[in-house]
């Protein structure tokens, strides 16, 4: 089957370093995507990648492992506007997209 | 987690049919789901709020008339796109809420390619 792991919850500080990583079995790969989401808001866009390696993208960076089936979203110099729930979702072979369940970020003064 | 599924997951159609896609959640019950519409590598853009037995909340700027969605049982929610253009091709999701036992959770659906010729 196919599947998608993330951690349920994680917790930081502000002005700190997060890393969330991404796990993923899923039949074929063409892109994963990275979102971030506010309660009672719609996902917003961070990245995507579908080469390895890190990309980055002011304080957020995405990488990307096809060979490990690995991903991870780094967020430096939190701010406490970026708890939120954060998704990883990963284009299979048919197009379709394969959702992880989201980790919780909470920030703490 | 629970299941949302989307049928079909890609459909190819000519310029001035209508095309239903269909959203279901396997094994809860929603009150509340959501279409959403992604263009490439762009975020989700909400459509429209479907809630059960009761006509669908649209954004700005999205035509309640081009775009029907019925949302008849609590576990089904239907988007049809009518009298479908080009531009109307898109990667559209829904998503499906969850109100029980205390938790408030949106799960998505794998979500379906329209391409219009």
């Amino acid at each position: 089957g196919q599947n998608i792991d993330q951690p349920t919850e994680m917790t930081a500080t502000e002005g700190a370093i997060v890393q969330i990583n991404c796990t993923y079995q899923t039949s074929g790969f063409n892109g994963l995507f990275w979102y971030q989401q506010h309660a009672g808001e719609a996902p917003t866009f961070l990245s995507y990648n579908v080469l390895d390696g890190l990309e980055e993208k002011g304080r957020f960076s995405s990488f990307l492992s096809r060979s490990k089936g690995y991903s991870y979203l780094l967020l430096k110099e939190l701010q406490m506007k970026d708890s939120a729930s954060y998704l990883c979702a990963v284009v299979d072979s048919n197009y379709q997209l394969i959702w992880g369940a989201g980790t919780k970020l909470i920030i703490k003064p | 987690g629970a299941v949302v599924s989307q049928h079909p997951s890609r459909v190819i159609c000519k310029s001035g049919t209508s095309v239903k896609i269909e959203c279901r959640s396997l094994d809860f019950q929603a009150t509340t789901m959501f279409w959403y519409r992604q263009f490439p590598k762009q975020s989700l853009m909400l459509m429209a709020t479907s809630n059960e037995g009761s006509k669908a909340t649209y954004e700005q700027g999205v035509e309640k008339d081009k775009f029907l969605i019925n949302h008849a049982s609590l576990t089904l929610s239907t988007l049809t796109v009518t009298s479908a253009h080009p531009e109307d091709s898109s990667f559209y999701i829904c998503s499906a809420r969850e109100l029980a036992g205390g938790r408030d959770e949106q799960f998505f659906g794998p979500g379906t390619r329209l391409t219009v010729l």
